[in-house]
């Protein structure tokens, strides 16, 4: 799987986007880029995955660049609710059998 | 849509001891997968059951083990326990087989997991 770099940490303003960058160079094409959260003694939390094109959902857009070496997770309006670590992971065919390597992640602190 | 829903919430056991945690996935769903947690090692594979079969399975001693049922619902034990196995315990469902070359295209969906303490 093609290797993730996140920043480690973001704070955004209660209402305001917050727009979470992952960076993933070695991104083979039949990739997906995932966004999953987890907030603290939660199970992580499904976002968004997209391959190429852009992806909305209910919760959250994801924007992926035209040579899909790195991508933007956007949440639209923030809220308190929405503070806990991001992961971006890349999962493909070659992907080890259900593994997950969520790495550090980005500590988004949503702030009042 | 009900989610993933694990049980128990919380378990405290003793070395030695055995214990059963249970998973119902997501309505439809025919893949189940348990995952640990630790702050140390991450988020480790334990192995993936569908239809009723295991599938695919990580680097764990024997002493785990997991059964998938006709429903989907799916149980996993640890025997002897030790101090080591505190953890978190995650399963998580999906619509698809997860392994061999497929099922990368569909997300997997967590429970809020099982916190297991061993004393």
């Amino acid at each position: 799987d093609a290797k993730t770099t996140q920043p480690p940490s973001m704070d955004c303003a209660e209402g305001r986007a917050a727009n979470l960058p992952c960076n993933h160079s070695t991104i083979s094409g039949n990739e997906y880029v995932y966004w999953y959260r987890q907030i603290h003694s939660q199970g992580p939390q499904y976002i968004i995955h997209g391959l190429k094109n852009n992806e909305t959902n209910e919760m959250a857009s994801l924007i992926i660049t035209e040579d899909r070496k790195s991508s933007t997770l956007i949440l639209p309006h923030a809220t308190l609710r929405d503070t806990a670590v991001y992961y971006c992971i890349v999962r493909g065919p070659s992907s080890n059998t259900g593994k997950l390597i969520f790495g550090q992640g980005t500590t988004l602190q949503v702030k009042p | 849509k009900a989610g993933v829903t694990q049980t128990p919430r919380y378990l405290i056991k003793t070395r030695g001891q055995q214990v059963t945690l249970s998973c119902s996935p997501i309505s439809g769903h025919r893949s189940v997968s348990w995952y640990q947690q630790t702050p140390g090692q991450g988020l480790q594979f334990l192995f993936e059951y569908f239809s009723e079969t295991q599938r695919n399975k990580g680097n764990f001693p024997g002493r785990f083990s997991g059964r998938q049922f006709s429903n989907s619902r799916s149980e996993m034990n640890v025997s002897t326990l030790e101090l080591g196995d505190s953890a978190l315990y995650l399963c998580a469902s999906s619509s698809t087989l997860q392994g061999q070359g497929i099922g990368y295209n569909s997300p997997l969906h967590f429970g809020n997991g099982t916190r297991l303490t061993v004393t």
